[in-house]
C-alpha cells in the first residue's frame, strides 16, 4: 500500500502557484519523497525528490516539513500543460544498492485552467 | 540523452495469444522495471531486472514474466492472453549509482486483448 495521502483533486488558475500537498506521516528516517507526474496516457514523468532539505529544480520545488510528515510540491506559474495527475511517493534509500520498485497512490488530478 | 524507449506502441492481441513487449533503458542504466496500468486504475508494479537477474515481481501470474539481455534491455512477455490483460505496460529503468536510483519512465505500450 502506498505511505502517503494526497487529495483526490484540484484546481488551480494558469499562471498561478500549484501547490500540491502529500501527507507521509509514516516516514522513515531513511526514506525519501518523489514526485511524479503523468500526464494523460503517457508514462510517469520524473519532478523531484527530496529527504529533509528543501529542494528546486526547472520544474518545481519541494518543500519537506521540519519533522518530514509532509511535503509541498510547488509549480511556480502552472501552465495548461501541467495538468496531469500528480504522485507522492515515499521510498527507502539503501546506500549501495536499488530501492526496488515505486509504490503508486491514486495521486492528486491537477487541472490548470485558463 | 536519449530517454527510455519501448516497442512497439500499441499491439492487439486475441484472447489466448502471446504478447511481446520491449523496453530499452537510458544508457548506462542497469535497472529495468515493469508496470501495468489498467484503464481506470493505479500503476501495479510487476517485474524488476537488474544486471540481467529477477529480482523481485509482483502480484501477478506466472504467465507474465521476462527477461533482462546482457545490453541491459528488456522483454515482457504475457502468455494465454486474457481480457482483463488489457493495459498500459510502462517500463522505467534506473542506476544504482551514488545516490538514490530515480526511476524513468518510457511512454508505454498499449495493448489491447480482444
Amino acid at each position: 500500500d502506498a505511505k502517503t495521502t494526497q487529495p483526490p483533486s484540484m484546481d488551480c488558475a494558469e499562471g498561478r502557484a500549484a501547490n500540491l500537498p502529500c501527507n507521509h506521516s509514516t516516514i522513515s528516517g531513511n526514506e525519501y519523497v518523489y514526485w511524479y507526474r503523468q500526464i494523460h496516457s503517457q508514462g510517469p514523468q520524473y519532478i523531484i525528490h527530496g529527504l529533509k532539505n528543501n529542494e528546486t529544480n526547472e520544474m518545481a520545488s519541494l518543500i519537506i516539513t521540519e519533522d518530514r510528515k509532509s511535503s509541498t510540491l510547488i509549480l511556480p506559474h502552472a501552465t495548461l500543460r501541467d495538468t496531469a495527475v500528480y504522485y507522492c511517493i515515499v521510498r527507502p534509500f539503501n546506500y549501495g544498492g536499488s530501492q526496488g520498485n515505486l509504490i503508486f497512490g491514486k495521486g492528486t488530478k491537477l487541472s490548470v485552467k485558463p | 540523452e536519449a530517454g527510455v524507449t519501448q516497442s512497439p506502441t500499441h499491439l492487439i492481441k486475441t484472447r489466448g495469444q502471446q504478447a511481446t513487449l520491449r523496453c530499452s533503458p537510458i544508457s548506462g542504466h542497469t535497472s529495468v522495471y515493469w508496470y501495468q496500468q489498467a484503464l481506470g486504475l493505479g500503476l501495479q508494479f510487476l517485474l524488476w531486472y537488474d544486471e540481467g537477474e529477477e529480482r523481485n515481481r509482483g502480484n501477478f501470474p506466472p504467465r507474465f514474466s521476462g527477461r533482462q539481455f546482457p545490453n541491459y534491455s528488456s522483454e515482457l512477455n504475457v502468455n494465454a492472453l486474457e481480457l482483463e490483460d488489457s493495459a498500459l505496460y510502462l517500463c522505467a529503468s534506473s542506476s544504482r549509482l551514488g545516490g538514490p536510483d530515480t526511476q524513468y519512465f518510457g511512454p508505454g505500450t498499449r495493448l489491447t486483448v480482444l
